[in-house]
């Protein structure tokens, strides 16, 4: 049984500091990793995808990756309370193989 | 990425009845998925659409509960067959996912049923 697994929160931080999300999975085969973002209501929006080992910068966003601890992570520097929302991590592993999701952290900023 | 919509965005609907919903993508894609969403929880993959056959069902899931067509690589529909309340949820068209590998969802249908 292919799991990602999340704290689910909540985590709470202030506004303008550094939330930090984590996510481990347990298959070691797996290939693609990705951060989605949903406010309450709306569909998932993907904000960040990594596929090998290291960090991946997009603008307020790091994703992390470490595949010898089955780990990875979203950093959001300068919080905004527009950040507030579920954050899934999904991993896919080789070929066409489905999506597997974690069940979210929730994040709440706090101006 | 694909601009993919969603018909009807929510209905509420009576026990033993079924409903269609639409996913239409506004590109062609190999990969469309459907999934659910039932409320205060992660995303459980339903089944994959396949083009010109079968659609592959995940685990729990089967055709006659969830029956899904794929006329062409645009259009997608999932039937909610025989509803009870337990299938009162989000359902999520889905699509990518092969080259490049990244996955984008549609808008969801937020199904009631009494």
């Amino acid at each position: 049984q292919k799991e990602v697994e999340q704290n689910s929160g909540p985590l709470s931080v202030p506004e303008g500091a550094i939330a930090s999300l984590n996510c481990t999975y347990s298959d070691r085969v797996s290939q693609s990793f990705f951060w989605y973002r949903q406010y309450s209501g709306k569909s998932p929006e993907l904000i960040m995808s990594i596929y090998s080992n290291g960090d991946k910068e997009d603008g307020r966003f790091t994703a992390q990756l470490n595949k010898a601890s089955q780990y990875v992570s979203l950093l959001i520097r300068d919080s905004q309370p527009s950040d507030s929302a579920t954050y899934l991590c999904a991993v896919r592993g080789p070929g066409n193989t489905p999506l597997v999701f974690g069940k979210g952290t929730r994040l709440s900023v706090i101006a | 990425s694909a601009v993919i919509s969603q018909k009807p965005s929510r209905d509420i609907c009576q026990r033993g009845t079924s409903l269609t919903i639409q996913c239409q993508v506004d590109s062609q894609v190999t990969m469309m998925f459907w999934y659910r969403q039932q409320p205060g929880q992660s995303l459980t993959l339903i089944a994959t659409a396949n083009q010109g056959s079968e659609a592959t069902y995940e685990s729990g899931f089967v055709i006659d509960k969830f029956p899904i067509s794929r006329p062409n690589l645009t259009f997608s529909t999932l039937t909610v067959s025989n509803m009870s309340p337990e299938d009162s949820s989000i359902y999520l068209c889905s699509v990518g996912g092969q080259v490049p590998p990244e996955q984008f969802f549609g808008p969801g249908t937020r199904l009631t049923v009494l």
